[in-house]
């Protein structure tokens, strides 16, 4: 089993709709999650962040954490086509090697069309 | 604000030459910086972790007499890739974490290195 998972996509939805975007981590003593955008070419940018389980909004960003399903999901309302872009999960913890590091999903490749 | 540079953005060197890639954070202090690689359509892989004035910590696979990782300061860390070959043609991409602040990394732009 990989350590952060994401369904590679690509995930199509219309100018407007919501896009939902999941992930599931495998280390269940992970304590911080992260959702970056990547436009393709250029390097990830931190647009969310989750510590505790429940909701955190941000303007058109949700983000959900359910720990005890090893689940984090990102909720983008209103979708613009700006936002089309890959979407990478990543998960902080103690993993192998007895330090903590980010461990990246995948990522999900989002196109919101006009 | 948290703005984090790299120099140079690109870079095409021959084959069996040395590449230095600088890693900055601009506008705050970081004890750990990474260095990540990413190759066409793939995503991120961390190369290793980069603590100011202590040795590298590599992830398994990563060469580290290859990639000589250098933390000198609480703002500049630098990735050398040593007698470069094409398949290290890659996006080098570091992160930076705030000192004392949570787990967040903050991304530089990225560095494209074409060997030929």
């Amino acid at each position: 089993q990989k350590e952060v998972e994401q369904n590679s996509g690509p995930l199509s939805v219309p100018e407007g709709a919501i896009a939902s975007l999941n992930c599931t981590y495998s280390d269940r003593v992970s304590q911080s999650f992260f959702w970056y955008r990547q436009y393709s070419g250029k390097s990830p940018e931190l647009i969310m962040s989750i510590y505790s389980n429940g909701d955190k909004e941000d303007g058109r960003f949700t983000a959900q954490l359910n720990k005890a399903s090893q689940y984090v999901s990102l909720l983008i309302r209103d979708s613009q086509p700006s936002d089309s872009a890959t979407y990478l999960c990543a998960v902080n913890g103690l993993w192998a090697g007895g330090y903590n590091k980010l461990i990246f999903g995948a990522g999900t490749r989002l196109a919101v069309h006009p | 604000g948290a703005v984090v540079s790299q120099h140079p953005s690109w870079v095409i060197c021959k084959s069996g030459t040395s590449v230095k890639i600088e890693c900055r954070s601009l506008d705050f202090q970081a004890t750990t910086m990474f260095w990540y690689r990413q190759f066409p359509k793939q995503s991120l892989m961390l190369m290793a972790t980069s603590n100011e004035g202590s040795k590298a910590t590599y992830e398994q696979g990563v060469e580290k007499d290859k990639f000589l990782i250098n933390h000198a300061s609480l703002t500049l860390s630098t990735l050398t890739v040593t007698s470069a070959h094409p398949e290290d043609s890659s996006f080098y991409i570091c992160s930076a974490i705030k000192t004392g602040g949570s787990y967040e990394q903050y991304f530089g732009p990225g560095t494209r290195l074409t060997v030929t």
